[in-house]
């Protein structure tokens, strides 16, 4: 079964830091670029950041680019978020979700239930 | 950054109906353009890709049209089960950016 499962949510300070991790199964982790993609409280989606099979291209919302930094690690199939200076905009459902195709630029064919993080003092 | 701009922001309709709204891009994708369905509480879901092709697995009364800045979605006869928020998204230019969505109710 294709799955995606995040983790590493939960409520921290404005200006503090945060790891969101997703782990992956049931198809070939490498062949796919792979994306973040938020929701806040009774809002829309918001693509987060994007980074190809071999991270060697990644993308991100001018909302948080220069605060979040993207990577993954192909040979454990996972897919993390390193987010810092959080702020109280950046509460949201943050879901981990896999492209269609092999490029970074594309349509996001499977979702996990997403992780929940809080900024707030 | 390309602006997408969806029309109406709900709708209310019949079980049976023909459903349609649109999807307006700030510039030309060409087909760059996807939907998706979401569920309260529940992950979006793909329904069309690159404009009109449908997602495997997806009910064929869904179906999606258009290309350059306009783009539309049907659903040919609206069932219970499609009440549902969907939006656009455009993977042309970075960052792929979404329309505010189109929420489906039943009347």
């Amino acid at each position: 079964e294709v799955q995606l499962v995040e983790s590493g949510g939960g409520l921290v300070q404005p200006g503090r830091s945060l790891r969101l991790s997703c782990a992956a199964s049931g198809f070939t982790f490498d062949d796919y670029a792979m994306h973040w993609v938020r929701q806040a409280p009774g809002k829309g989606l918001e693509w987060v950041s994007g980074i190809n099979w071999n991270s060697g291209s990644t993308g991100y919302a001018d909302s948080v680019k220069g605060r979040f930094t993207i990577s993954r690690d192909n040979a454990k199939n996972s897919l993390y978020l390193q987010m810092n200076s959080l702020r109280a905009e950046d509460t949201a459902l943050y879901y981990c979700a896999k492209g269609l195709r092999g490029r970074l630029n594309d349509a996001f064919d499977i979702w996990g239930q997403g992780t929940m993080v809080t900024v707030s003092s | 950054d390309i602006q997408m701009t969806q029309s109406p922001s709900s709708l209310s309709a019949s079980v049976g109906d023909r459903v349609t709204f649109t999807c307006q891009a700030s510039q030309d994708i060409s087909n760059y353009l996807n939907w998706y369905q979401q569920k309260p509480g529940k992950a979006p879901k793909l329904l069309i890709y690159d404009a009109s092709n449908l997602e495997t697995g997806v009910p064929s009364r869904f179906s999606g049209s258009g290309s350059g800045t306009d783009f539309t979605f049907t659903i040919s006869s609206l069932q219970p089960e499609d009440i549902a928020t969907y939006y656009c998204q455009q993977y042309d230019n970075l960052p792929q950016t979404f329309g505010q969505g189109t929420k489906v109710e039943i009347k």
